[in-house]
């Protein structure tokens, strides 16, 4: 099984809410990351993490905060967004991260629009 | 910084075409992925390609590490190809801006 999946599928949220994007990965993985996407643009890497440490975190806003409860589980809490963040957020994960690099495997993002 | 290039930036074909899609590196590569993202969103791997060339059914792809550029073969394109087509660099995972293909019947 080489899935990632994600909820929720669609997002609208207000720039005073907190809410939470979730991905989860049932394929043993030790490395999930967070990308964002713009419209006609490709991917941008936020965060990484490692055996359920964060590794890298790319000069990401601190209204952005990452969580990995388990080697299964990825969160990114959002709280006091704005309209430009509005985006599709996507989940990835593969065996490791690191060394010789390894093939990632991404879920099918959250569509986040901000109000 | 590292770049990763693509090209062309747009593609139109009739449907039963070939292409080539070029991606260039500006440093080197330990390791490359190839995605084909749909119009919902979902990125699909392709090939997972360090060097040489790899099939599977009418696509393939071939890396040449040294030289810093990849290249992905679509032969006999149907309209279900239509989409984007990244590269990137597992390295630090880094993409390169697509290649936007368009299909037509």
């Amino acid at each position: 099984d080489t899935e990632v999946t994600q909820t929720p599928k669609h997002l609208v949220m207000g720039m005073t809410n907190k809410k939470s994007l979730k991905c989860e990965q049932h394929m043993g993985h030790r490395a999930m990351y967070w990308y964002k996407q713009k419209a006609k643009k490709p991917p941008e890497l936020m965060f990484v993490y490692s055996y359920e440490k964060l590794s890298i975190n790319e000069s990401v806003p601190s209204r952005f905060s990452p969580e990995c409860p388990n080697s299964s589980l990825l969160n990114l809490h959002l709280h006091a967004l704005q309209p430009e963040d509005s985006a599709l957020y996507l989940c990835a994960s593969s065996q490791v991260y690191g060394g010789g690099s390894y093939e990632q495997y991404f879920g099918p993002g959250t569509r986040l629009t901000v109000t | 910084g590292i770049q990763v290039e693509q090209s062309p930036p747009d593609l139109i074909l009739q449907e039963g075409a070939n292409s080539t899609l070029r991606c260039n590196f500006s440093d080197s590569v330990n390791n490359l992925q190839w995605f084909h993202q749909n119009p919902w969103g979902q990125l699909i791997n392709l090939f997972y390609i360090p060097s040489g060339t790899k099939q599977n059914g009418r696509l393939s792809a071939t890396t040449v590490a040294t030289e810093r550029y990849s290249l992905l073969y679509i032969s006999s394109s149907q309209t279900t190809d239509s989409g984007v087509y990244f590269c990137a660099r597992n390295n630090d995972m880094r993409f390169g801006a697509g290649t936007r293909l368009t299909v037509k019947p």
